[in-house]
């Protein structure tokens, strides 16, 4: 079945650590994005990716960085420098041309303490 | 600030009612519209999607466009206790494709 995969599902981290959730779509899709989910709120956009090899910044970037090396995988680094890493991180893919809607992975759910 | 606002409920319906969720959004160059549910615990699903004014049928959900209110709203015929989830609005805001959310409205159906 095509799809989009994220894991882990749950993640625990220490703070001060560097964790990397993982995302991979077999829908051949272009464009892939990462949002960022706190409780009762709506989802904003950390980054995303049109194409291969390019990945502009989101709402939310800071603290955050990806790398598009191929066109099924969009990894997204929470590195030490994000202030309030604990949310739920969710990937999502599209066809990538215009009017096309966004299909979510499972999600990750990180815990930093 | 590009936004797309939600009521954030509860909105609370009885079973075999209607329910309408609003979501207007603040950017009129905004072509695409999209509904997602969202069960507590888990990512969003697709619902629908609405590209020009007036009303889309699927089922029993109805999404309703009015650009020049910057206005979308999708109605949920014959509601059922399986309907209650977080219903978020999206909107597709330039030529990026990135999507901007609402912040969800929250539908309770009561049995």
């Amino acid at each position: 079945d095509g799809g989009i995969t994220q894991s882990p599902k749950y993640l625990f981290r220490k703070e001060g650590q560097n964790v990397t959730l993982s995302c991979e779509q077999n829908l051949n899709h272009d464009a892939m994005y990462w949002y960022r989910q706190d409780p009762g709120q709506g989802l904003r956009l950390i980054y995303y990716s049109q194409i291969v090899n390019d990945f502009q910044k989101g709402d939310i970037a800071e603290g955050y960085s990806v790398s598009r090396e191929k066109k099924e995988s969009f990894p997204l680094t929470v590195t030490s420098a994000q202030k309030n890493p604990t949310a739920f991180y969710l990937c999502a893919s599209s066809i990538g041309s215009g009017n096309s809607p966004l299909h979510f992975g499972n999600g990750t759910r990180l815990t930093v303490t | 600030q590009k936004e797309v606002e939600q009521n954030s409920g509860p909105l609370s319906v009885p079973e075999g009612a209607i329910a309408s969720l609003n979501c207007t959004y603040s950017d009129r160059g905004s072509q695409s519209f999209f509904w997602y549910r969202q069960y507590s615990g888990k990512s969003p699903e697709l619902i629908m999607s609405i590209y020009s004014n007036g009303d889309k049928e699927d089922g029993r959900f109805t999404a309703q466009l009015n650009k020049a209110s910057q206005y979308v709203s999708l109605l949920i015929r014959d509601s059922q206790p399986s309907d209650s989830a977080t219903y978020l609005c999206a909107a597709q805001m330039d030529s990026s494709y990135k999507l901007i959310f609402g912040s969800g409205t929250r539908l309770l159906v009561r049995p």
